[in-house]
């Protein structure tokens, strides 16, 4: 059964850091594209970034909003993915989830999510 | 960015109903679109990609279908489980964007 368990979520101030955790399980991780997708509160979804898979060297993609202050990366070993989040905004404040590419240009799994807030 | 202009934002609708929702992207993205369901609190859940084909395990009334820019999503005999909000994605390229969604609720 494929699962998703994403972590790390928290209060944090504005223009500090969090790292989010996604640990991964019931598939062979580094075949698949991963991805952080947002939703703030009452808002609709915002894709975030993408690491693609081994075949494509795990390069990255990411939202304008984000580049410069994001950084996905995943650790195969340990199946799992990350987001460390810098200089974090009000705007940042949403629940962030983990999602899985089937490999169809399509999310097939969704992890529960994880709630930043960035407030004072 | 391609935009997906998803309508309605809302409806309301009883139990047997046929709905409808549609959303159109600002560009041709081929026919990579999917369509997900979203209950409060809970993830997205996969019901149509590829634009027309049914993801396994989703129930058969639930179709999704293409012409040209615009994408339906359709439910034919709404059930009681089927309250919820709806939104595409297009993953045809960056970045990848969503629809607003669509809150379907009990009349």
């Amino acid at each position: 059964e494929v699962q998703l368990v994403e972590s790390g979520g928290g209060l944090v101030q504005p223009g500090g850091s969090l790292r989010l955790s996604c640990e991964a399980s019931g598939f062979t991780f580094s075949d698949h594209y991963m991805d952080w997708v947002r939703q703030a509160p009452g808002k609709g979804l915002e894709w975030v970034a993408r690491s693609r898979n081994k075949d494509n060297s795990y390069t990255t993609e990411y939202a304008a909003s984000v580049k410069g202050r994001f950084t996905i990366s995943r650790d195969n070993s340990k199946n799992s993915l990350y987001l460390q989040m810098n200089s974090l905004k009000t705007e940042d404040t949403a629940v962030y989830y983990c999602t899985r590419d089937s490999g169809g240009d399509v999310y097939d799994y969704w992890g529960q999510g994880t709630l930043v807030t960035v407030s004072s | 960015a391609i935009q997906m202009t998803q309508s309605p934002s809302s409806l309301y609708a009883s139990v047997g109903d046929r709905v409808t929702i549609t959303c159109r992207a600002s560009q041709d993205i081929k026919n990579d679109l999917g369509w997900y369901q979203q209950k409060p609190g809970k993830a997205p859940k996969l019901l149509i990609y590829a634009a027309s084909s049914l993801q396994s395990g989703v129930p058969s009334r639930f179709s999704g279908s293409a012409s040209g820019t615009d994408f339906t999503l359709t439910i034919t005999s709404l059930q009681p489980e089927d309250f919820a909000t709806y939104f595409c994605l297009q993953d045809y390229n960056y970045p990848i964007t969503f629809g607003g969604g669509t809150k379907v609720e009990i009349k």
